[in-house]
Parts: structure tokens; C-alpha cells; sequence
């Protein structure tokens, strides 16, 4: 089975540009997470969708981020404009409901320069 | 609001001897899961072990186990006869059944010494 992707695997903005990260998650799992992991810190959620609804997003800062999985499938997670503090890896995991899916799967996720 | 809390920034362990992480959490759930993840230098996030709150028996995973204490709110992971591969940064997460609050403890970075 394919795991998680994620594209691209490094990306260097300067501040206040755009950027956007794709993700595509493991067939069939209808849930699908953002994580955003500073340098020496666990990852934090940003959003969690289920198919193509928003579960939770309380700790995306809507001023700058959005997220959509329009499909139900494959996520962009989106920066606009970039700040400094942004630098970080962005993880994409996802996770089957079927059976009481209990376990989460993660891409290699997304580096993240600001500069 | 669920925490998760490793009070070990970083551990070492010689190659072939046994070593304990630590992992304390908040909750006001009775239904829970709990997981230890691994991510190496690569930054691939790999699921080792999970146990379900409702479980009393501790969860083992090959050379991995847990020593679950729920009363405590404690879920320390074991490591026997460590190897090198096994150098990474340890997370210790929870989350509730529905699968929202998934939360992530700080981490510990497990050296693994020849």
C-alpha cells in the first residue's frame, strides 16, 4: 500500500510570498491531518478534515492559512502572506475510520524556509 | 485541554542495553488512545506502539513495550536490547476515539552509543 505524499519536500520564500503544499493521503483514508513542526518541538495540528468537511481547525491562524480537500482526496495547505515564523516542516498524515482506525500515517513532510 | 508531557529532553543508551522514556498526560477522558512515534533524521513519523486506554494489558510491540499506569496518567515506553537504528526523536501522542485532540508531547532524542 502507497503511504502519505507530500510536494514538495523543501521549499525556501522569502517573507510575505505565497506558498502552498500538496498532500495526497492513503487511498481510502477518509481523514486527513496538517501538522506544523518547529524545529525541536512535537508537531502541532493545524486542521483535521474528514472527506471534505473541516473537523477542526482551531489552532490554524486563518489570517494567513487555509486548507481545502475539495474531493474528499488530496489536501493543499496554504501560507499567505509568509512570516518568518513559518519556518518549519509540514506533515501531512491521514488515517482509515473503517474498522475504528486507530492509527495515523505520516508523509515525509514539507520543509519550510522563511527567509 | 489534553497535554502530554516528556520530561526527558534527551536520553542515550547503549547498543544492546535496555532504555525508558517517559511520558506523563491530562485528561479528563476515560476513552483514549495513546501512542509512541518514532522520526528519524529523515523526518519520517513511524507509528511503534499504540494502546487503548480501555486495555489494562500493557501493549508490546517485538522489542518495544509500554508500561501503562492510567490512574497515574503514565505511558512510558521500554526499549530492550536497543540498536543503533533506533536513534531518533521519540513523541509520545494521545488522542480520543473520535479522532480529534490529537496531541503531541514535546519529544526525546534517543542516542543510541556503540
Amino acid at each position: 500500500e502507497a503511504g502519505v505524499a507530500q510536494s514538495p519536500r523543501y521549499k525556501i520564500i522569502e517573507k510575505r510570498q505565497s506558498v502552498a503544499f500538496w498532500c495526497n493521503p492513503i487511498s481510502g483514508h477518509a481523514t486527513l491531518y496538517w501538522y506544523q513542526q518547529i524545529l525541536g518541538q512535537g508537531p502541532k495540528l493545524l486542521i483535521q478534515f474528514q472527506n471534505n468537511g473541516v473537523v477542526d481547525d482551531s489552532q490554524l491562524p486563518k489570517d494567513r492559512f487555509s486548507a481545502e480537500r475539495l474531493k474528499g482526496v488530496d489536501s493543499t495547505l496554504k501560507i499567505q502572506p509568509a512570516k518568518l515564523e513559518d519556518s518549519a516542516v509540514y506533515l501531512c498524515a491521514s488515517r482509515s475510520i473503517a474498522g475504528g482506525g486507530k492509527t495515523q500515517y505520516f508523509g515525509p513532510g514539507t520543509r519550510l524556509l522563511v527567509l | 485541554a489534553q497535554t502530554v508531557t516528556q520530561s526527558q529532553p534527551e536520553m542515550s543508551v547503549q547498543e544492546a542495553e535496555t532504555v525508558t522514556l517517559s511520558c506523563t498526560y491530562d485528561t479528563s477522558e476515560s476513552d483514549y488512545y495513546l501512542f509512541w512515534y518514532k522520526q528519524p533524521p529523515s523526518r519520517q513519523m513511524i507509528l511503534v506502539i499504540r494502546q487503548e486506554a480501555y486495555k489494562q494489558q500493557n501493549a508490546t510491540e517485538n522489542r518495544f513495550s509500554v508500561n501503562f499506569q492510567k490512574a497515574a496518567k503514565s505511558f512510558s515506553l521500554k526499549i530492550s536490547d536497543s540498536q543503533l537504528g533506533d536513534a531518533a526523536m521519540y513523541f509520545c501522542a494521545y488522542r480520543t476515539p473520535g479522532g480529534q485532540n490529537f496531541v503531541f508531547g514535546p519529544g526525546t532524542r534517543l542516542s543510541v552509543l556503540p
